[in-house]
């Protein structure tokens, strides 16, 4: 089976500009999970999507957003970027069942906000 | 508050020496506990959960909640063995991991 992918893996933007991240899960895994990851940080958790419905959210401002379509591909949006923002946006995919407890990383979009 | 704590930042030790990388959490309920890694140049993935009570490549852990510690040994240390660590918990769902900020493991020969 193919991994998680994601989309751009690389990304420059500007201050008060947005931006979509995209995320492609492992064939038949239908719960997508995002993280910011910075040094300052660490690993934070944004949110988490199954069968298109968002189920967990983390402690982000609401310039953070994401949606999750049919096919179980997500999309993560931010907003009004700001320099904080840039990080390491890691997407991770789980496979449906009551003990599937295995979150599948992707590679990573490193966004950086100039 | 669920919290996850992970004192070192870098642990260096030689080839064949012992390791212990040390977790330390917070909770209210019962946790699930894993142990992620990443390689060089790899993704992150899952080394092992607490519940298994597995010995994955080497590596063992256990739950003391008396503690509230998972640290993660090994007692033969191996060069392969060089990367971060994360600790993480979740509550029901697994969807929702809060780790703590990792450690470099570093073996040298």
């Amino acid at each position: 089976k193919a991994g998680v992918t994601q989309t751009p893996r690389y990304l420059i933007k500007t201050r008060g500009q947005q931006v979509t991240l995209s995320c492609s899960p492992i064939s038949g895994h239908r719960s997508v999970s995002w993280y910011q990851q910075t040094p300052g940080q660490g690993l934070q958790f944004l949110f988490e999507y199954f069968s298109e419905t968002q189920r967990n959210k983390g402690n982000f401002p609401g310039r953070f957003s994401g949606r999750q379509f049919s096919n179980s591909r997500s999309e993560m949006n931010v907003s009004t970027l700001e320099l904080g923002d840039s990080a390491l946006y890691l997407c991770a995919s789980t496979a449906t069942g009551a003990d599937s407890y295995e979150q599948y990383f992707g590679p990573g979009t490193r966004l950086t906000v100039t | 508050a669920q919290r996850v704590t992970q004192p070192e930042k870098l642990l260096s030790v030689f080839k064949g020496a012992p390791v212990e990388l040390k977790c330390n959490y917070s909770y209210s309920g019962s946790p699930e506990l894993f142990w992620y890694v990443q390689y060089s140049r790899q993704r992150l993935q899952l080394l092992l959960r607490h519940i298994s009570r597995e010995s994955i490549k080497g590596f063992t852990a256990d739950l003391n909640k008396g503690e509230t510690s998972f640290h993660l040994k090994k007692p033969f240390a191996q060069e392969e063995d060089s990367a971060m660590y994360y600790c993480a918990l979740s509550g029901i769902g697994f969807q929702k991991l809060v780790f703590g900020t990792g450690t470099r493991l570093l073996v040298s020969p």
